[in-house]
């Protein structure tokens, strides 16, 4: 599975977007790009996968370059709640494990 | 009713204590893993196993062992627990339709003195 950079932590203030970078340059071509987060210590939440385009839903978008080597994840209006390590990660989907790194710190204050 | 439960949810034991960590799901999901988590990083895979009959070693299997009772069940143990497996451990499920996220279970929380 290709390696994935991300910053170890960030700040946010509450009601204004965050955005997590992430830099995946070794990505292969039938690697999707997916995003969970970790709050507190409860189990891995799923927040939003890409191939190739943008994506968007209910909890947040997925900006990925056109090269592919690197996406952010946007929480448009982040919250108290938002705070939590935020995951990137590729794979195949469905022919591999997950492999996590260490993650962002996302800490959205007030 | 959660999806994917861990029992228990906390346990302390001492060393040389052979420990089993249970997982049930009721996703209806053939793939199940557990991964550990140490404080600071981020999840590793113990064991993984994409049916009934298929089990797999993660990267750090070595002082666990699993058992895949049926679908909906898959027990991770440690055979005889020592003080650098204290962390918290969590279960997964995986379906094979789109996102194909994985769904993790609260986490069990062991400390081994």
């Amino acid at each position: 599975d290709a390696k994935t950079t991300q910053p170890p932590s960030m700040d946010c203030a509450e009601g204004r977007a965050a955005n997590l970078p992430c830099n995946h340059s070794t990505i292969s071509g039938n690697e999707y790009v997916y995003w969970y987060r970790q709050i507190h210590s409860q189990g891995p939440q799923y927040i939003i996968h890409g191939l190739k385009n943008n994506e968007t839903n209910e909890m947040a978008s997925l900006i990925i370059t056109e090269d592919r080597k690197s996406s952010t994840l946007i929480l448009p209006h982040a919250t108290l709640r938002d705070t939590a390590v935020y995951y990137c990660i590729v794979y195949t989907g469905t022919a591999s494990k997950l492999t996590f790194g260490t993650g962002t710190r996302l800490q959205v204050t007030l | 009713d959660a999806d994917v439960t861990q029992t228990p949810r906390n346990r302390i034991t001492k060393t040389g204590k052979r420990i089993m960590l249970e997982c049930s799901q009721t996703k209806g999901h053939d793939r199940m893993y557990w991964y550990r988590q140490d404080p600071g990083l981020g999840l590793r895979l113990i064991y993984y196993s994409f049916d009934v009959k298929d089990i797999n070693k993660g990267e750090i299997s070595d002082g666990y062992s699993v058992s895949r009772q049926a679908q909906a069940k898959f027990s991770l143990s440690l055979e005889s627990a020592i003080p650098n497996q204290t962390a918290l451990y969590f279960c997964a499920t995986q379906g094979l339709e789109p996102p194909n996220e994985q769904f993790f279970g609260p986490g069990t929380r062991l400390t081994v003195l």
